[in-house]
């Protein structure tokens, strides 16, 4: 099946700083991304929506300048979290929708972010 | 907007028994149900999915999941369960191109 890879897969910063999460389709085109948020024990929340070239589109109650979401290719979709603090720690999500490739979506492995 | 409910928050499960986590949708139109499996601190697996055809759906690792439009259920079945199938386990449904999860069933498999 294909693969899409997130890194990095653990990450652990300061309150305040912005960490950088990246998402890639190995294997295929991606052409729509979506990124999820989970907390322990919880379902995956989905967060937003983007296609490559435009402009992610957020679920309500997500704020779009805390969780920027750059979809720059058909194979990289990046997700930063802004000024992060602890509530803000989480594992997230990323998965890839790409025509070549079906109907299903598939997910990467999860990157845990941590905010001390 | 669809939605699947899973009622079991847990279910357990001897080896060699087989298993059933349960899912029902809410949909309007023609389902597009999907299973997936999380194991700890990993991304979702795909198990399987119904788009149209067959209402039994045959997946990855043996599982399977039966189609029932009369009782608006998607259950997911194995006949024999193995202690690796322990694992947090999703229904889905697309909405609108975005897939739509249920609360997750841990399924527990005891050897």
């Amino acid at each position: 099946g294909a693969v899409v890879s997130q890194h990095p897969s653990r990450v652990i910063c300061k309150s305040g700083t912005s960490v950088k999460i990246e998402c890639r389709s190995l294997d295929f085109q991606a052409t729509t991304m979506f990124w999820y948020r989970q907390f322990p024990k919880q379902s995956l929340m989905l967060m937003a929506t983007s296609n490559e070239g435009s402009k992610a589109t957020y679920e309500q109650g997500v704020e779009k300048d805390k969780f920027l979401i750059n979809h720059a290719s058909l194979t990289l979709s990046t997700l930063t979290v802004t000024s992060a603090h602890p509530e803000d720690s989480s594992f997230y999500i990323c998965s890839a929708l790409g025509l070549a490739v079906g109907e299903e979506q598939f997910f990467g492995p999860g990157t845990r972010l941590t905010v001390l | 907007a669809q939605s699947v409910a899973q009622p079991e928050d847990q279910v357990n499960v001897a080896e060699g028994n087989p298993l059933t986590v349960k899912c029902t949708y809410s949909v309007s139109g023609n389902p597009y149900l999907f299973w997936y499996v999380q194991y700890p601190n990993r991304g979702l697996q795909f198990l399987l999915k119904y788009i149209t055809g067959d209402n039994l759906v045959k997946g990855s690792y043996g599982f399977e999941a039966e189609f029932n439009k009369s009782q608006t259920s998607f259950h997911l079945k194995k006949p024999s369960a193995l202690v690796s199938d322990s694992a947090l386990y999703f229904c889905a449904v697309r909405d609108q191109g975005k897939l739509v999860f249920g609360a997750g069933t841990i399924l527990r498999v005891k050897s």
